[in-house]
């Protein structure tokens, strides 16, 4: 079954430092998403991306978070100058673009921990 | 703001039993999802649930919704052990946009 693919799996910055976050999904989807779970609570959605433009964003998606895709394959989150209540486990997710109903396929995340 | 909400947030129950999780949303929803975390993984799709009455139904697990109650339900039937695991409901309001978690349910079953 294919999958959404995150890299690295784990990551440790120091604060002050940029980081970026790698998504490959699944090949015939259209909309992508980043989440964080801060370690022991809810899942929270940071962006969603569709046709290489944000189409919605919450507050935590302030001026130190940015996404692309680059290449046409990989998704990246990028976080500028990273704090240290940015750490988390970052989840990419992807889902088609002609079944509404489809639910979200999510990676198996990137562990952020910031110093 | 949309709002979910789990309960119980904990549960710790025994094998060969039952029991149900709930999850309450604010407002008016498109969509309900439930997803299942183990520890340290990622989030696994359980069940999509579109429309109002809709059940559905994959081994132990039987989840259902009531739109005008905006209310769905977890049910868990005979428990066995490989079933622990914290259990996230998720509403999508808008259609394709974001999904609003749950606070999860923590679940582990007792020998």
């Amino acid at each position: 079954e294919p999958e959404v693919t995150q890299t690295p799996s784990h990551q440790v910055t120091q604060m002050g430092q940029e980081v970026i976050l790698r998504c490959v999904p699944i090949s015939n989807h259209l909309y992508f998403y980043w989440y964080r779970q801060i370690l022991g609570q809810k899942v929270e959605f940071l962006v969603s991306f569709y046709n290489n433009e944000i189409s919605e964003k919450s507050e935590i998606f302030d001026d130190q978070f940015s996404v692309e895709r680059p290449d046409g394959s990989n998704f990246t989150l990028k976080i500028r100058s990273t704090k240290l209540e940015d750490s988390a486990m970052y989840f990419c997710a992807t889902r088609t673009g002609g079944a509404w109903n489809s639910p979200l396929h999510f990676g198996n995340g990137t562990r952020l921990t910031v110093t | 703001e949309l709002k979910v909400e789990q309960n119980p947030l904990f549960l710790s129950m025994q094998e060969g039993k039952n029991y149900t999780i709930y999850c309450n949303y604010s407002t008016t929803s498109d969509r309900l999802y439930w997803y299942r975390q183990d520890p340290g993984k990622s989030l696994e799709s359980l069940f999509v649930l579109l429309s109002n009455g809709a059940v559905k139904q994959e081994g132990r697990l039987m989840a259902s919704l009531d739109t005008k109650a905006r209310l769905s339900t977890l049910h868990i039937t005979a428990a066995v052990h490989d079933l622990s695991a914290t259990y996230f409901c998720a509403v999508d309001r808008s259609g394709n946009e974001k999904l609003t978690f749950g606070t999860g349910t923590r679940l582990t079953i007792i020998p």
